[in-house]
């Protein structure tokens, strides 16, 4: 089973959409969660942190649910500008250094 | 802004031959670390430095080492380039420990053929 596992996609979805995207991890031991964003041939970016008490950045918000071991993240009103891999990142047992990655799910969104 | 700059954004390599991938980070930062990144796998760790000299293996090291004589700069060294090599190579830097936003630098497209 891999650690971090997300649903590749991708998600097409119209503009002005409301999109959920889940991402299970298998440590129960992790303490750090996160979103990262990558954009077509570019480099990952940190989108945001998530918290055990979740936490809303504008149109997005991230959740944890530790007891079922996922994390969510939501996009509320989609831009095209969203269109995007959403990276889904945790921090492995043994340190902080060691994130997780995974492989990402591709979001879609069209006029 | 942090910036950390990758020397090259694609390389074209011959089977065999040995490889060095450059990244150099601005912002003192303490930890530095190496990806490659595949279809369908993500990003998986090679080797990350939390120190100057000091560098630890991530979870798919073989094939590879890493330099950090500086505090700026991370290489990664293909000894002897394999095709199985072929990937997207991503540098990244963090503060220190603790602090786990990382910043990637624009990545190296290699190709052993």
């Amino acid at each position: 089973r891999k650690e971090v596992e997300q649903d590749p996609g991708p998600f097409n979805v119209p503009e002005g959409a409301t999109v959920a995207f889940n991402c299970t991890y298998s440590n129960s031991a992790s303490q750090s969660f996160f979103w990262y964003r990558q954009d077509c041939r570019k480099e990952p970016k940190l989108l945001m942190s998530v918290y055990s008490s979740g936490n809303e950045d504008g149109r997005f918000t991230a959740q944890l649910n530790r007891a079922s071991q996922y994390i969510s993240l939501l996009i509320r009103d989609s831009k095209l500008s969203d269109s995007a891999t959403y990276l889904c990142v945790v921090n492995g047992e043994d340190s902080s250094y060691k994130l997780i990655f995974g492989s990402g799910t591709r979001l879609l969104v069209r006029p | 802004d942090v910036k950390v700059t990758q020397s090259s954004r694609y390389l074209v390599k011959r089977t065999g031959e040995k490889v060095f991938l450059e990244c150099v980070q601005d912002m003192d930062h303490e930890n530095m670390f190496w990806y490659r990144q595949d279809p369908g796998l993500g990003l998986r760790l090679i080797y990350f430095s939390y120190d100057v000299k000091m560098k630890e293996k991530g979870d798919i090291p073989e094939g590879y080492s890493v330099s950090r004589e500086k505090k700026e700069r991370f290489s990664l060294i293909l000894e002897s380039a394999s095709t199985n090599q072929t990937s997207m190579y991503l540098c990244a830097s963090s503060w220190d420990r603790g602090n786990e936003k990382l910043f990637f630098g624009s990545g190296t497209q290699l190709s052993v053929l």
